[in-house]
Order: C-alpha cells, then structure tokens, then sequence
C-alpha cells in the first residue's frame, strides 16, 4: 500500500469515448501531480494543484483536464485522446515543497487508446 | 535550465554483486534535493533514498547508498549485495527550493542475474 491510490489500473478506450483517472492520498500531502510516462521518454509533468489550486499546467493539450475538488483526491477527465496518447499516467503528492522522501507515487493508470 | 543525466540506458549485475548507477546533474542553483526512485514492471515508483545539497555525509537506507560528489555534480546510486527483486528501472530526480517540480533522468534499467 503506497498511500497513494489510482483507479483503474488498466484502461482501453475508444477515441470518441469519455473517461476520467482518479488519484486519492490520505497522507496529508497539499499538493498533488499527474505524471505521464511514455516508452523511451523520461516522466513528463503534467499538472500540478497545490492546495488545491492548479499552480502548472506543462502545455497539457486540452483533451486532458485536470479536477481538485480537495487535498485528498485528484481527477484526469480525458476526451477525444489521440492513440499517442496511450502511456502510463502517474498520480503523486507531497508536502510544498517536497520534503526529503519528495513524491509519493501511485501505482498508475495503463491507458491504452484505439 | 537544470538537468540530469542518467548515461546508463541498461546494466546486467550479477545476484549478491554490487552496481553503481550514474547520475550528474547541472544547475547553478545552491539550495536543492536529489532523489533516487525505483520503478518495477507494475509501474509504481518506489522512492529509495534522497541526499541534501547541504547535507555534509552521504545518504544511506539499507542497501542503498548515494555516493554524492557535489564538486563533479554527480549523485550515484550504489545497490550492495543485488537481489533479483532489484531488477527494475531506476530514476534519478531533482528538485529546488521553493519549487514543486521534481525532475528526472531518463533511467537506467537493471537486470539481476541468479
């Protein structure tokens, strides 16, 4: 058990279609990140809420949207992705700023788009 | 601009052997925290160890040592006594004061022989 809890696991979807990632921690953290990782590219930050409040969005194109509707709980809505977009998404929180242990990471979500 | 540098796209090692993982680094700021994370096959990112900039000694958790060399600008990971559960990738990351963007190398994948 990381602290940090993603659903799903593992996501197949369509590129008309609608779904979101939730990322949920209890430990405390005040600001939450999504993560996405592709083969063979380093981790790329995407959004970034501190105190719930968005504080960087990394050129994200529009077809992600990210939701905070409090410390504890983090949402990435996805519509119309593009099959590029298929990585595995990474949901993490800290403390602002982070302390010595930096992020704690979920295990993330898998997507796959056809 | 600050980066890392992992030089290492692969390593063998073989089981109870030890392996040191490359990491240098560039920034001209004084004030920062680097961080070691593993990765295995399910995705999660494990968070291993962390050394200050100020820090005088280096980092040590268990079998893992961080041997920080801040003249060279360099933070190498050292893994004693490998275990075949070592075999993952491994990410070297950075973050700065007052910033809440942890940055990484591009990972170096380990593989334990038996």
């Amino acid at each position: 058990e990381t602290g940090v809890t993603q659903t799903p696991r593992h996501l197949v979807m369509g590129m008309t279609n609608k779904k979101s990632l939730k990322c949920e921690q209890h430990l405390g953290h005040n600001a939450m990140y999504w993560y996405k990782q592709s083969a063979k590219k380093p981790l790329e930050l995407m959004f970034v809420y501190s105190l719930e409040e968005r504080v960087e969005n990394n050129s994200v194109p529009s077809r992600f949207s990210p939701e905070c509707p409090n410390s504890s709980h983090l949402f990435l809505h996805l519509h119309t992705l593009q099959p590029e977009d298929s990585a595995l998404y990474l949901c993490a929180s800290s403390q602002v700023p982070p302390a010595g242990n930096g992020y704690t990471f979920g295990s993330g979500t898998r997507l796959t788009v056809v | 601009a600050q980066k890392i540098t992992q030089t290492q796209p692969g390593m063998f090692v073989q089981e109870k052997e030890a392996v040191t993982l490359d990491c240098t680094y560039d920034t001209s700021d004084p004030s920062y925290g680097l961080f070691w994370y593993k990765q295995p096959s399910s995705g999660e990112m494990i968070f291993l160890i962390y050394q200050g900039s100020y820090d005088q000694q280096n980092a040590t958790e268990g079998r893992y040592s961080l041997n920080f060399q801040k003249a060279r600008k360099s933070a190498n990971l050292v893994i004693s006594a490998s275990q075949l559960g070592d075999s993952a990738m491994y990410f070297c990351a950075m973050s700065f004061n007052n910033d809440y963007k942890l940055s990484f190398g591009a990972g170096t994948t380990v593989t334990v022989r038996a």
